[in-house]
């Protein structure tokens, strides 16, 4: 149980195009998801936390009209990165948690992104 | 301030055993967690640990010292797929994870 599925797996887009990522909770209700970013050998770094039916919360730093996150429903969060550039070029991964507040994180396979 | 120390690489044979070592500092506790990650694929959940003690899974033991503020991740029989990065990360008083950068296991033949 407990699986979180991530598309697409690999995106090129060229610079200035925006790209939507999905996660998906398949099997639980996620009110909770998070989107990280994890540069090459680098570790895991928090971009936001969605919450569903609400707006997400950004971490410092983190432009939130550059990444723009939807969480319509308990199963599903979006992340767009709007206007993309070289620079946003890394691995995004999103996870949830069944909701116990010490219940382990499950992660989606990730998203690398590659902007040209 | 809250920080999570972990070796940065550490190399081990075929069929051994090795301990990652984890030490965390956070404002209030509430369990630590072990995450492998395969290069180029998100982590996978290890394990959970939030009272004193041993719990073992396996091949895999995760051990847990509170009042040390510590923690280690110990793997026999080691296997060539168990080269990867393996991540320590602590629930903070707010149930945020801090992450730890993470050590890299190389499993040497």
């Amino acid at each position: 149980g407990a699986v979180v599925s991530q598309h697409p797996s690999r995106v090129i887009c060229k610079s200035g195009t925006s790209v939507k990522i999905e996660c998906r909770s398949l099997d639980f209700q996620a009110t909770t998801m998070f989107w990280y970013r994890q540069f090459p050998k680098q570790s895991l770094m928090l971009m936001a936390t969605s919450n569903e039916g609400s707006k997400a919360t950004y971490e410092q730093g983190v432009e939130k009209d550059k990444f723009l996150i939807n969480h319509a429903s308990l199963t599903l969060s979006t992340l767009t990165v709007t206007s993309a550039h070289p620079e946003d070029s890394s691995f995004y991964i999103c996870s949830a948690s069944l909701g116990f507040e010490n219940s382990p994180l499950h992660f989606g396979n990730g998203t690398r992104l590659t902007v040209t | 301030g809250q920080n999570i120390d972990q070796p940065t690489e550490m190399t081990a044979t075929e069929g051994a055993i090795v301990q990652i070592n984890c030490t965390y500092q956070t404002s209030g506790f509430n369990g630590l967690f072990w995450y492998q990650q395969h290069a180029g694929e998100a982590p996978t959940f290890l394990s959970y640990n939030v009272l004193d003690g041993l719990e073992e899974k396996g091949r895999f033991s995760s051990f847990l010292s509170r009042s040390k503020g510590y923690s280690y991740l110990l793997l026999k029989e080691l296997q060539m797929k168990d080269s990867a990065s393996y991540l320590c990360a602590a629930l903070d008083s707010n149930y945020q994870l801090i992450w730890g950068a993470g050590t890299k296991l190389i499993i040497k033949p």
